[in-house]
């Protein structure tokens, strides 16, 4: 079964730091770029950073670039995300999500997500 | 960035009725578009991708259409389970955006 596992979360003061985890089973983990998204309480989804398979292509969205690090450990079936410098708005719950792509056209989408670990960041 | 619209943002249904969700992109994004759904302090599941394609072991009840700017999840008989929120997502460029989401309640 093809499973992801979120840990790390918890409560941080603002201008903390908190490394999240996701640890995978059940599929070849270096074969699948990786996804962190994140959902604020009560509100809608939104996409934090992605990593490729071999950790050659990176990107993050504008709201954390420059405080949070994407990575993974492909021997140890697990992706990373270092968020330092943080604020209020970070609070949410992060979800990592493996891509899924289809070729010949490239589409692509997010399958499995794991079941989320809640970040708080407050005084 | 290219924008996702959902409408409506909420929508009332009973059980056995069909509904239609729509997502408007902001440019063309051909048919790069996903829809997911997502139950109360559950994970997002995926139902359609590449805008009409049923994810394996979502009900035929669902299905998605559309190409370019303007897409649509419709579920054609609405059961108890398919009370949720639910989402599309474009993957033609970074960073892939999601809609703000559509909540659907009973009636």
């Amino acid at each position: 079964e093809v499973q992801l596992v979120e840990s790390g979360g918890g409560l941080v003061k603002p201008g903390g730091s908190l490394r999240l985890s996701c640890a995978a089973s059940g599929f070849t983990f270096s074969s699948y770029s990786m996804n962190w998204v994140r959902q604020a309480p009560g509100k809608g989804l939104e996409w934090v950073s992605s990593i490729s398979s071999s950790s050659s292509y990176i990107y993050y969205a504008d709201s954390v670039k420059g405080r949070f690090t994407i990575s993974r450990d492909n021997a140890k079936n697990s992706l990373y995300l270092q968020m330092n410098s943080l604020r209020a708005e970070d609070t949410a719950v992060y979800y990592c999500a493996r891509d899924r792509t289809q070729l010949p056209m490239g589409y692509n989408w997010f399958d499995p997500w794991g079941q989320g670990t809640l970040v708080t960041v407050s005084s | 960035d290219i924008q996702m619209t959902q409408s409506p943002s909420s929508l009332s249904a009973s059980v056995g009725d069909r509904v239609t969700i729509t997502c408007r992109a902001s440019q063309s994004i051909s048919s790069y578009l996903n829809w997911y759904q997502q139950k109360p302090g559950k994970a997002p599941k995926l139902l359609i991708y590449a805008a009409s394609s049923l994810q394996s072991g979502v009900p035929s009840r669902f299905s998605g259409s559309g190409s370019g700017t303007d897409f649509t999840l419709t579920i054609s008989s609405l059961q108890p389970e398919d009370f949720a929120t639910y989402y599309c997502q474009q993957s033609y460029s970074t960073p892939p955006g999601f809609g703000q989401g559509t909540k659907l309640e009973i009636k």
